[in-house]
């Protein structure tokens, strides 16, 4: 089964210390997304890369977060200096080149779930 | 921009009774509009969609309708069963992203 997969899917920092997270997508996916799950709370977009390009970053936090999805290897979501609020699930979705546009149709992983002590 | 409202919950249904989860949307231009399902502890999956008004988006005995005059997109399936106990995601298309609602999480009593 090649779907995506994140890791860690469980991760624990105190507050001031640097989360990453990965995601690697579907074998063949171009386009990658995280969204971010806050408790009781519905996805929010972060943002949306392509290989070594970030297409769109509107949903991110102007400060501490960033993401990267390099040529080789998985994409990365960094948070630093993370603090109470950023505890959530934060998932990564990808889908193929071009496909959006004809099916819209994203495939998850099953998450990251930052806690933050 | 763009926006999605669905129904709050939790819904809480006894096995096979009929289900409907309202969804609403405000966008511009035409959508395509989506439910997403997610079960405990996995990420979300594709349900259904419908890509232009009056499309009806079906699969695993949901269904849904898209209305422009009324800008919605309600989920209905005839009969629940236990199996079908999730978190239910309304959502659209916008630009090169997927928005989505807060989602309606769904309990099915034996």
């Amino acid at each position: 089964n090649a779907g995506v997969m994140q890791n860690p899917r469980h991760l624990v920092r105190r507050r001031g210390q640097e989360a990453r997270l990965r995601c690697s997508p579907v074998k063949g996916h171009s386009h990658v997304y995280w969204y971010r799950q806050l408790p009781e709370e519905g996805l929010k977009f972060m943002v949306y890369l392509q290989k070594e390009n970030i297409i769109d970053e509107s949903g991110m936090p102007k400060e501490r977060f960033s993401a990267e999805f390099p040529k080789e290897g998985p994409s990365i979501l960094r948070i630093q200096q993370v603090v109470r609020g950023d505890s959530a699930a934060y998932f990564c979705a990808s889908s193929p080149k071009d496909s959006f546009a004809n099916t819209g149709e994203l495939f998850f992983g099953e998450g990251s779930r930052l806690t933050v002590l | 921009g763009n926006s999605v409202t669905q129904m709050e919950g939790p819904v809480t249904l006894s096995e096979e009774a009929f289900l409907t989860i309202n969804c609403t949307y405000t966008a511009t231009g035409y959508p395509s509009l989506f439910w997403y399902v997610q079960y405990p502890g996995e990420g979300l999956q594709l349900l259904l969609k419908a890509t232009k008004a009056d499309d009806k988006g079906s699969n695993k005995g949901f269904e849904a309708t898209y209305r422009k005059e009324t800008t919605s997109f309600h989920l209905e399936k005839g009969s629940v069963q236990v199996s079908d106990s999730a978190v239910y995601f309304c959502a659209l298309s916008s630009a090169s992203k997927i928005i989505f609602g807060s989602g309606t999480r769904l309990s099915i009593r034996p």
